[in-house]
């Protein structure tokens, strides 16, 4: 069965400091890796994307991995902002050609000052 | 525009009346879905228009109608809805649909409560 794991739950950092985000997934053969962030009461918002050949992918102060081998996925949040207080969530497209993702639970982050 | 609109933000409704929810988008993409999401729960996929046919629908209520009258619009519409049915509904939009760089692209969504 295809599925999406994220680790940790919840995690609430220090302004300023980094942060590490887990993903675990079992989806194979797939397309792409995705990692959004959304708001409370908001619409996901794409950070990045990586096919299965990509290693990392970067968005300003977000940056994401990829090992296809152990099928792992991180997101690694640098110098933290109160904005950041957000859930991540981990999407992955089955390469089936088809239209449906799987999408991770989330990992809701708080960010203190 | 590099966005995906959604209106209403909000919605009360009760469980008699008839409503609809829009989505645009003008980026030229050709595949529109349609999301349920419940508080602390990732999105739960209902339909997919792919070239504005009807592509896939979850086994979703027929109180939820989808309409997709040309390329740029999506419409929800909804009857008859229980109150388990308030959730947060979300648009999205993709170039494609299934392609190594596809990307979906959310609306803000639209907060849904049934009395």
């Amino acid at each position: 069965k295809n599925q999406v794991e994220q680790s940790p739950q919840s995690l609430i950092i220090l302004e300023g400091k980094n942060c590490t985000l887990q993903c675990n997934y079992t989806v194979s053969p797939f397309s792409n890796l995705r990692w959004y962030k959304q708001d409370t009461g908001r619409g996901p918002v794409s950070l990045t994307i990586m096919t299965f050949s990509e290693n990392t992918k970067s968005n300003g102060r977000y940056t994401a991995t990829l090992d296809a081998d152990t099928k792992q996925s991180s997101l690694h949040i640098t110098a933290s902002q109160l904005s950041d207080s957000a859930s991540y969530i981990c999407v992955v497209s089955p390469n089936t050609g088809g239209f449906k993702t799987i999408f991770g639970a989330g990992t809701r982050l708080f960010v203190k000052a | 525009d590099t966005e995906v609109t959604q209106t209403p933000k909000h919605l009360v409704m009760g469980m008699t009346n008839k409503k609809s929810l829009k989505c645009e988008q003008h980026m030229g993409h050709r595949a529109m879905y349609w999301y349920k999401q419940k508080a602390k729960k990732p999105p739960e996929l209902m339909f997919v228009y792919s070239y504005e046919k009807l592509s896939i629908n979850e086994s979703v209520p027929s109180r939820f109608s989808p309409e997709c009258p040309n390329s740029s619009l999506l419409n929800l519409h909804l009857h008859a809805l229980q109150p388990e049915d308030s959730a947060l509904y979300l648009c999205a939009s993709s170039p494609a649909g299934g392609g190594a760089r596809d990307t979906q692209y959310f609306g803000p969504g639209t907060r849904l409560t049934v009395l």
